[in-house]
């Protein structure tokens, strides 16, 4: 397994169009969660999936924001009517989210390379 | 409600200096766990250690330490002979215990220098 993998790596996008972004978590992680980082602070939190089920949305995430895991693997992250404000990097990351017989490590969230968005 | 702190915006040492990158955090959780992340100018964040609040050990890994004291809710970083490919964005990070939503501090850029 490479590790957490999210496409496009880049995408740029006139203001009022949509985009999709797509999230593969490591195989056997059955956590995952989608971050949003702009230019000079930490990322923050927007929404996680317990298998296919969305457990928690921050109020980062406006109705504009759909995020979706249809059968517990891959997740879609979608923004409608893209805003200059949306501009940031999209991070994913997945955890085991529940101990490994004999591990103790299974709440580290391990991130892909993220998905740069410039809206225009 | 969490918070974390890095105070440190910007650190720049020369080559094998030791450089500690601070992190304070705020938490009423009695039961936590405390992260440290690098982001290189790829942009990737690498997960480098976590940390349980009820084990306080301080970790040396190689070059790396991590000093953790919560009488004074601190969760220090320390590269011992700093190199050139230390240079990177270290995010201090905290997860609340049974919870799911990382709270990040805003980041230390460290530039290692020749």
């Amino acid at each position: 397994d490479t590790g957490v993998s999210q496409d496009p790596r880049h995408k740029i996008t006139k203001r009022g169009q949509n985009v999709t972004f797509r999230c593969d978590p490591i195989s056997e992680h059955n956590r995952l969660y989608w971050y949003r980082q702009t230019l000079g602070q930490g990322p923050e939190f927007l929404t996680y999936f317990q298998n296919e089920a969305q457990l928690e949305k921050s109020r980062l995430l406006s109705d504009r924001f759909s995020a979706e895991r249809p059968k517990g693997s891959f997740s879609t992250l979608e923004i409608q009517r893209t805003e200059q404000g949306d501009s940031a990097m999209y991070l994913c990351a997945s955890s085991l989210g529940k101990p490994r017989e004999g591990g103790t490590s299974y709440n580290e969230q391990f991130f892909g390379p993220g998905t740069r968005l410039t809206v225009l | 409600a969490q918070k974390v702190t890095q105070a440190q915006t910007e650190i720049s040492v020369v080559e094998k200096e030791d450089v500690t990158l601070d992190c304070v955090y705020e938490t009423r959780d009695t039961t936590y766990y405390l992260f440290w992340y690098k982001q290189p100018p790829s942009g990737e964040l690498v997960f480098l250690i976590r940390r349980n609040s009820f084990d306080e050990q301080n970790e040396i890994s190689g070059r790396y330490s991590w000093n953790f004291q919560k009488s004074t809710s601190s969760f220090n970083f320390t590269i011992t002979a700093s190199q050139v490919v230390d240079s990177a964005v270290y995010f201090c990070a905290l997860l609340p215990g049974g919870g799911n939503k990382l709270t990040f501090g805003t980041g230390t850029q460290l530039k290692v220098e020749l």
